[in-house]
């Protein structure tokens, strides 16, 4: 069955400093993987989408990387700002054509 | 802009009440979703549905039930609610790849 993992669970950075998000999967066979942002006692909103024939894909500051065979996926964020500041979700869509949803890593981006 | 609307942001209930969740979408979207969210899990699929008056069980939908009459509104309902069903409920819809969510209903039953 498809596990869906996000470490850290929670992250702090100086405001400017680029980072980096991290998903894994366990199961090679997907579809395509999503990042989401949430802000608090707020809905999701999609950020990329990957389909897995891609390895990247790239909206402003923001560029999302896949490596199937290795099952992980990074969210790469250029010069931070505290606007950035929300949690980011991944999910994969596994061969059942089901989204199998990470937990969440909780960014704060310090002014 | 794709607007989903949840009929509650919060909502406290008492153990045993019927709940009534509402979720509407204004894009002629096929696919409507129920999830909850919970600390240190992510979004658990409690139904879908693809058409109106079609529905299908996801992970978890064991003391849930649904009700799309219309292709818009899709309702989740809590026959008898419980305190283990204290959690943030986010609908979404989907025109095929993306989904689009809702702002989320936090509830507490008491």
């Amino acid at each position: 069955k498809q596990e869906v993992t996000q470490i850290p669970a929670a992250l702090s950075v100086p405001e400017g400093e680029n980072l980096v998000l991290n998903c894994s999967f366990t199961d090679s066979a997907i579809y395509n993987l999503q990042w989401f942002r949430q802000d608090p006692g707020k809905g999701l909103t999609s950020l990329l989408l990957i389909q897995s024939s891609q390895r990247e894909q790239t909206s402003g500051r923001l560029n999302a990387s896949l490596d199937k065979s290795s099952g992980r996926s990074t969210l790469y964020i250029a010069a931070s700002q505290p606007g950035d500041s929300a949690t980011y979700l991944c999910a994969v869509k596994d061969s059942n054509y089901q989204l199998i949803w990470g937990a969440g890593t909780k960014l704060i981006i310090k002014p | 802009d794709v607007k989903v609307t949840q009929s509650s942001r919060y909502l406290v209930k008492r153990t045993g009440e019927k709940v009534f969740l509402e979720c509407v979408q204004d894009m002629d979207h096929e696919n409507m979703f129920w999830y909850r969210q919970d600390p240190g899990l992510g979004l658990r699929l409690i139904y879908f549905s693809y058409d109106v008056k079609m529905k299908e069980k996801g992970d978890i939908p064991e003391g849930y039930s649904v009700s799309r009459e219309k292709k818009e509104r899709f309702s989740l309902i809590l026959e008898s609610a419980s305190t283990n069903q204290t959690s943030m409920y986010l609908c979404a819809s989907s025109p095929g790849e993306t989904q689009y969510f809702g702002p989320g209903t936090r509830l507490l039953v008491l």
